[in-house]
């Protein structure tokens, strides 16, 4: 089986720029998860969507969005780039859901830098 | 926020030592999950222990987990440096419905051949 590809892996875009994170979860895995990796903040939730609907949500501000369709693929928007915005994007897929309940199958990161 | 934080934030043995990590959480949790990174790379799910379990074992690892006292400890036994890595956990919250992960900050193991 297909491991959880994240595409572009390498992003560079200047600030008050918008960008498009793909990720396409391991086949029958409904829940798709973001986080956002940095060397200060560690990895931060930032949501969770399943079968198309988004379950949860970190604290993160409306300039991050995101949406899944119906193939369980997923997409993370981030407009207005700030330049703490550079991180490493990461997303989990899972048989069932996001939570502590079952275990998250990450990809290998979109590293986003923003200039 | 930071729901469980990894203690020490960084060691360093030598290959074939046993290396332990230790996690403290905050509130009260449903499950605690392990996880390794590999340098700016994607997670590696490792164990997950249920609140209601005490110990686990997965190979060379071995975890515990004490709710009185909210922490978990990770045991890698008979360490190589292919351990190098590193150890996250992560912890759910009681509650209603299914409450998202929240990760600590991470030890950084070095195994040193």
């Amino acid at each position: 089986k297909a491991g959880v590809t994240q595409t572009p892996r390498y992003l560079i875009k200047t600030r008050g720029q918008q960008v498009t994170l793909s990720c396409s979860p391991i086949s029958g895995h409904r829940s798709v998860s973001w986080y956002q990796q940095t060397p200060g903040q560690g990895l931060q939730f930032l949501f969770e969507y399943f079968s198309e609907t988004q379950r949860n949500k970190g604290n993160f501000p409306g300039r991050f969005s995101g949406r899944q369709f119906s193939n369980s693929r997923s997409e993370m928007n981030v407009s207005t780039l700030e330049l703490g915005d550079s991180a490493l994007y990461l997303c989990a897929s899972s048989l069932a859901g996001g939570g502590g309940y079952n275990e998250q199958f990450f990809g290998p990161g979109t590293r986003l830098t923003v200039l | 926020s930071q729901q469980g934080e990894e203690d020490p934030q960084a060691l360093s043995i030598q290959e074939g030592e046993n290396a332990t990590m230790n996690c403290s959480y905050k509130t009260s949790i449903n499950n605690l999950q392990w996880y390794r990174q590999n340098s700016g790379r994607g997670l590696v799910h490792l164990i997950l222990i249920r609140s209601n379990e005490r110990e686990k074992h997965s190979g060379r690892l071995r975890v515990t987990l004490d709710t009185s006292k909210k922490s978990s400890s990770l045991l890698i036994t008979a360490s190589r440096a292919a351990d190098t890595a590193s150890y996250f956990c992560a912890t759910d919250t009681v509650g209603s419905g299914n409450t998202p992960l929240v990760f600590g900050k991470g030890t950084r193991l070095s195994v040193i051949a």
